[in-house]
């Protein structure tokens, strides 16, 4: 049974950097790709950004010049640091396995989450 | 195209069937996903593919593709099932993913 669990600091301050990291258990880290979406209150998904095994990443234009998202294999986590925050970063910060496959068309689906991380940006 | 678009909101009577969709360009080269989300909750995997429910998710969702519009329907939909839906996909150059906006069910 895959599971995701996720953690790091809920309240931070303007200019800070958000850390989180998401561990997997269950579960090689090969053949996927491992997400990161955040929900502000009252608000939809949003998707962060990716990584796969090797280190590769795909990040939302919208965020990309202060997200880095990195893996650790040996310990099969993934982290998300984003900095500069504000309070338009508030938000439940979600981590997610990525399943990504094609035959004539593609397929994605997110189908492992993490619990959800409450972060708050207050001065 | 990297935008997908749901209906803000829909309502269902009790034991009725109701079909929520979602429109992009990107839907013309991957299938959608349908994600369940309750208050204070993780979204949950209802369909993906062509049409596929994870294990544990009732076989009254289904889903469907046609163009560039994906289908989530719920046939019999009971009082559990009002929640939020989102749709997702990559976008048409399959380096990015995008998410609906949401759209709010609610069970009559």
């Amino acid at each position: 049974q895959v599971q995701l669990q996720q953690w790091g600091a809920g309240l931070l301050k303007p200019s800070e950097t958000l850390s989180l990291t998401c561990a997997v258990y269950g579960e090689s880290f090969s053949d996927y790709y491992w997400s990161w979406m955040r929900q502000p209150p009252g608000k939809g998904l949003e998707w962060i950004g990716e990584i796969n095994h090797s280190g590769s990443t795909n990040y939302n234009p919208s965020h990309k010049s202060r997200v880095t998202i990195s893996v650790d294999t040996s310990k099969n986590q993934f982290s998300l640091k984003l900095s500069s925050v504000t309070a338009a970063d508030t938000a439940v910060y979600y981590c997610a396995r990525t399943r990504l496959y094609y035959d004539s068309r593609g397929y994605h689906e997110f189908d492992y989450w993490g619990q959800g991380t409450l972060v708050t940006v207050s001065s | 195209s990297s935008e997908l678009t749901q209906d803000p909101a829909v309502s269902v009577a009790l034991g009725q069937t109701v079909r929520i969709t979602c429109q992009g360009d990107s839907l013309r080269s991957y299938y959608g996903s349908w994600y369940q989300q309750k208050p204070g909750q993780a979204p949950v995997l209802v369909i993906y593919g062509k049409n596929d429910r994870p294990s544990g998710i009732p076989d009254r969702f289904s889903g469907s593709s046609s163009g560039d519009t994906t289908s989530l329907t719920i046939t019999g939909a009971q009082a559990e099932d009002e929640a939020d839906y989102y749709c997702n996909s990559r976008d048409s150059s399959g380096n990015l993913v995008v998410f609906g906006g949401g759209t709010k069910l609610t069970v009559l």
